[in-house]
């Protein structure tokens, strides 16, 4: 069956960097799109981006553009989110999601991992 | 930007329906799903394209989505249904998420 498993959450300090990966099985992963979602403690849920099979397409929330940065290797079935400049409001369980189509109206994210714990302290 | 506004919570005895709402601009024009999330678990999608069931979603789940308001209906709800819900749309290839509503089985 699908499986998402995120890892590379942990502790870092505000300004420094973090890389979270997810790893996919149990689906042909580039035949999907795919996305990473927040979740801050005791929050509601925040799409942050998403990205296109090859890879060519990726989109942002405004929260993280500039600073994050979403890829794939489809080699290796994993996806990325690179995390820059973090901030003490980017704390935040962060889970990838696999999404039912090509981003647009009809779709949803249909499977999600687990999550993988990200905390912005000094 | 795009909101989705749910209300924060909503109680329902056993076995009584919940109705959680969702509401935005000329939501009806697009397609919202719903997601199910309980305590230290990722969300799990329960409602797509308004009113579609994923396969293993009980039937007491349904959807509705019409003018500026999405509705989801859990008919005979049951303890396990105590959770949160958030809607979700897309807006110009941003998704949204609605504030989430917490469903209490009294």
């Amino acid at each position: 069956q699908v499986q998402l498993v995120a890892s590379g959450g942990g502790l870092v300090k505000p300004g420094g960097s973090l890389r979270l990966s997810c790893a996919a099985s149990g689906f042909t992963f580039s035949d999907y799109y795919m996305s990473w979602i927040r979740q801050a403690p005791g929050k509601g849920l925040e799409w942050l981006a998403y990205i296109s099979t090859t890879g060519n397409t990726r989109n942002y929330a405004d929260s993280v553009k500039g600073r994050f940065l979403i890829s794939r290797d489809n080699a290796q079935n994993s996806l990325y989110l690179q995390m820059n400049s973090l901030r003490a409001e980017d704390t935040a369980t962060y889970y990838c999601a696999r999404i039912s189509g090509p981003v647009g109206a009809t779709t949803s994210f249909d499977h999600w991992g687990q999550g993988a714990l990200v905390t912005v302290s000094s | 930007s795009y909101d989705l506004t749910q209300p924060p919570s909503v109680s329902v005895s056993p076995g009584q329906t919940a109705s959680i709402t969702c509401s935005g601009d000329k939501l009806g024009d697009k397609y919202v799903s719903w997601y199910q999330q309980k305590p230290g678990q990722p969300p799990v999608l329960i409602i797509y394209q308004d009113t579609k069931r994923p396969s293993g979603i009980p039937e007491r789940f349904s959807g509705s989505n019409s003018g500026n308001t999405a509705t989801l209906t859990i008919s005979g709800t049951q303890a396990l249904d105590e959770a949160d819900y958030y809607c979700q749309a897309w807006d110009s290839s941003t998704a949204v998420f609605g504030t989430g509503a917490k469903v209490t089985v009294l």
